[in-house]
């Protein structure tokens, strides 16, 4: 059984870094592009970038360029969204998802919650 | 980047059908064959419902169906029943990343 597995909520202040993680079993996780999703309260569907766990090729859509970094460690089948510097703009939910032939995402992780207050 | 645009609500009763819109632009719906739905009940998981423009994955019920025209999509619902009352997202690639519309509200009425 495929799942996605990401780490816990967040809370964090203003301008301090983090790090959230999604875990995949049940697949090859190296072989299918892993993507991040971002949902602001009460807002829609964000996509903030992919990775390729195969290589850690990312790529970010243009909104999401130079805010956050994408990586990932097939090694032990996880991938990670990180930020330097939070704010409170970030405040939101997180998704990772499997990305399906490079154009759906058909497998969810159940979402990180990051809360970014002073 | 520009969100896909969707109308912001729809609305229809039970047994009806409604269509909900996705329109983007020739970089990306109108370009990639890559046209996914995703429904959203609150505090949940988004749910993939259609791929590929027109394809049901497997346990979505037929009632669900969708097309692709130009630089616009649309997922359509037959047969209301209350439990498709949720947020649907459309999501189409768009080169190197994928672009998600801005998500519609159905409320059965």
């Amino acid at each position: 059984e495929v799942q996605l597995v990401q780490s816990g909520a967040e809370v964090k202040k203003p301008g301090e870094s983090l790090k959230i993680s999604c875990k995949g079993s049940g697949y090859t996780f190296a072989s299918y592009w892993i993507g991040w999703v971002r949902q602001m309260p009460g807002k829609g569907l964000e996509c903030i970038g992919i990775i390729y766990p195969g290589d850690s090729e990312a790529r970010y859509s243009p909104s999401f360029q130079g805010q956050v970094t994408i990586s990932a460690d097939k090694s032990i089948n996880t991938a990670s969204l990180q930020w330097s510097s939070l704010k409170a703009s970030d405040t939101a939910i997180y998704y990772c998802a499997r990305l399906l032939g490079g154009t759906f995402f058909d497998y969810w992780g159940q979402g990180t919650l990051v809360t970014v207050s002073s | 980047q520009s969100a896909l645009t969707q109308p912001r609500s729809v609305s229809g009763s039970p047994g009806q059908s409604v269509t909900i819109s996705c329109t983007g632009s020739s970089s990306d719906v109108g370009v990639y064959n890559y046209v996914s739905w995703y429904q959203q009940h609150p505090g949940k998981t988004p749910k993939l419902m259609i791929y590929d423009v027109t394809k049901r994955p497997s346990g979505v019920p037929d009632r669900f169906s969708a097309s692709k025209s130009d630089n616009t999509a649309s997922l359509t619902i037959s047969g209301l029943q209350a439990e498709d009352e949720a947020d649907y997202y459309c999501c189409s690639h768009a080169g190197n990343y994928l672009v998600f519309g801005g998500g519609t509200k159905l409320t059965v009425l």
